[in-house]
């Protein structure tokens, strides 16, 4: 079945851009979602890919997605404080129940 | 629009009580909900996937004697935590998927906080 790996911790300084990085293990998900949660909150669906795209942008967010090598990213230009919170990825399996990495912690720091 | 509720927000239950927790998809229709239990710091896991008008399908070793899923309607699907012990303290989480969606995407309630003391 799907794994999905991410790393645990990000810190970054405000205005910097932050990037986060996922791997998967099984290229059959359709779609690669990244969601965000913030403390004591569920998540929220920030943006998601298609699988036979490269690259999708949408606004400060970037997501570079690298099927060869199984590796998803998340890229937030201009950091702010505001968007201090948890990352997750996802991928699906084939029933579309959705299978979630560790979730990465950013921290902005003003 | 998507928008998924959750009630409790938070509980608070002595051992041996049963706890409900409802999950509703506010302004679409879902099939198919799913259940999802969080530890601090750590990941979502899921915990069953809920069909309207079928019974629940629970992951390995989830005790569905224990964690009562009932899918009555297409906006409604409640988790009972039955016989509840200071163990089953936790961020439960559900999400819907939308009748309509094509992509598998999830939309998430905000999650019950329950502490078993």
């Amino acid at each position: 079945g799907e794994d999905v790996e991410q790393s645990l911790f990000l810190s970054v300084r405000e205005g910097d851009s932050s990037v986060i990085n996922c791997t998967y293990t099984d290229s059959s998900s359709t779609y690669l979602y990244w969601y965000k949660q913030e403390p004591g909150a569920g998540l929220q669906l920030l943006t998601y890919i298609f699988s036979n795209m490269d690259m999708k942008q949408d606004q400060r967010l970037t997501v570079l997605l690298n099927k060869k090598d199984k590796h998803l990213s998340l890229r937030i230009a201009d950091t702010q404080t505001g968007d201090s919170a948890i990352y997750f990825c996802a991928g699906h399996s084939q029933g579309g129940k959705l299978i979630f990495g560790q979730g990465t912690e950013l921290s902005v720091k003003p | 629009g998507a928008v998924v509720s959750q009630h409790p927000s938070r509980v608070i239950c002595k051992s041996g009580t049963s706890v409900k927790i409802e999950c509703r998809s506010l302004d679409f229709q879902a099939t198919t909900m799913f259940w999802y239990r969080q530890f601090p710091k750590k990941s979502l896991m899921l915990m069953a996937t809920s069909n309207e008008g079928s019974k629940a399908t629970y992951e390995q070793g989830v005790e569905k004697d224990k964690f009562l899923i009932n899918h009555a309607s297409l906006t409604l699907s409640t988790l009972t935590v039955t016989s509840a012990h200071p163990e089953d303290s936790s961020f439960y989480i559900c999400s819907a998927r939308d009748l309509r969606g094509s992509n598998y995407e999830q939309y998430f309630g905000p999650g019950t906080r329950l502490t078993v003391t």
